[in-house]
């Protein structure tokens, strides 16, 4: 395994841009998450897939927030119209189905840090 | 709905000291817990896990015992190192539902000094 890999690891952009992340799971891992970071908080779910399959979107995810994940291989969160309330730390985990059932264990990438002035 | 509560932070201890970080949760069934740690400018790895009470997860000199009757996970480790300097969070998975999506706490930051 090679591991998640996120991009970039840090955006810094002005209020009112759109910007795009990408994960790239570990190949052949079926299900795709992301989750929002903020300082001093744990994580907070956004949403997941299966293969390319939007199965979930969490209330935090508004209108300005899109996920694809239309190959069922990487996957891209992008947000419009950025607020500085979006400043925060966007991870992507992916995990393996194995004998029919989903490993409950998650693999983390990096993280992108978002940073909106 | 779910939830896990985790002590706050920061710890600060001197190399080989004994760590205690507090997790108690709230859920409806049998949740898997697990504990992560997040080392400087690093991502989320699992430490370890326990999927059913009375469960013992351990690694790296850590240890964690799932308690149904006090619903809670506390991580100890006996002798801590200068790398062992984290933020390390409790999470559950709720084995309801099959969305695999974890429930975490607000992550415990330990500084461990030479």
């Amino acid at each position: 395994d090679t591991g998640v890999s996120q991009d970039p690891r840090h955006k810094i952009t002005k209020r009112g841009q759109n910007v795009t992340f990408r994960c790239d799971p570990i190949s052949e891992h079926n299900r795709l998450y992301w989750y929002r970071q903020t300082l001093g908080q744990g994580p907070e779910f956004l949403t997941y897939f299966q293969n390319e399959a939007q199965l979930e979107k969490s209330r935090l995810l508004s209108d300005r927030f899109s996920a694809e994940r239309p190959k069922g291989s990487f996957s891209t969160l992008e947000i419009q119209r950025t607020e500085q309330g979006d400043s925060a730390m966007y991870l992507c985990a992916s995990i393996p189905l194995r004998a029919g059932k989903y490993s409950d264990t998650q693999y983390f990438g990096p993280g992108t840090r978002l940073t909106v002035l | 709905g779910d939830s896990v509560t985790q002590m706050e932070g920061p710890v600060t201890l001197s190399e080989e000291a004994f760590l205690t970080i507090n997790c108690t949760y709230t859920a409806t069934g049998y949740p898997s817990l697990f504990w992560y740690v997040q080392y400087p400018g690093e991502g989320l790895q699992l430490l370890l896990k326990a999927t059913k009470a009375d469960d013992k997860g351990s690694n790296k000199g850590f240890e964690a015992t799932y308690r149904k009757e006090t619903t809670s996970f506390h991580l100890e480790k006996g002798s801590v190192q200068v790398s062992d300097s984290a933020v390390y969070f409790c999470a559950l998975l709720s084995n309801a539902g099959n969305n695999r999506k974890l429930i975490w706490g607000l992550g415990t930051s330990l500084a461990v000094n030479p």
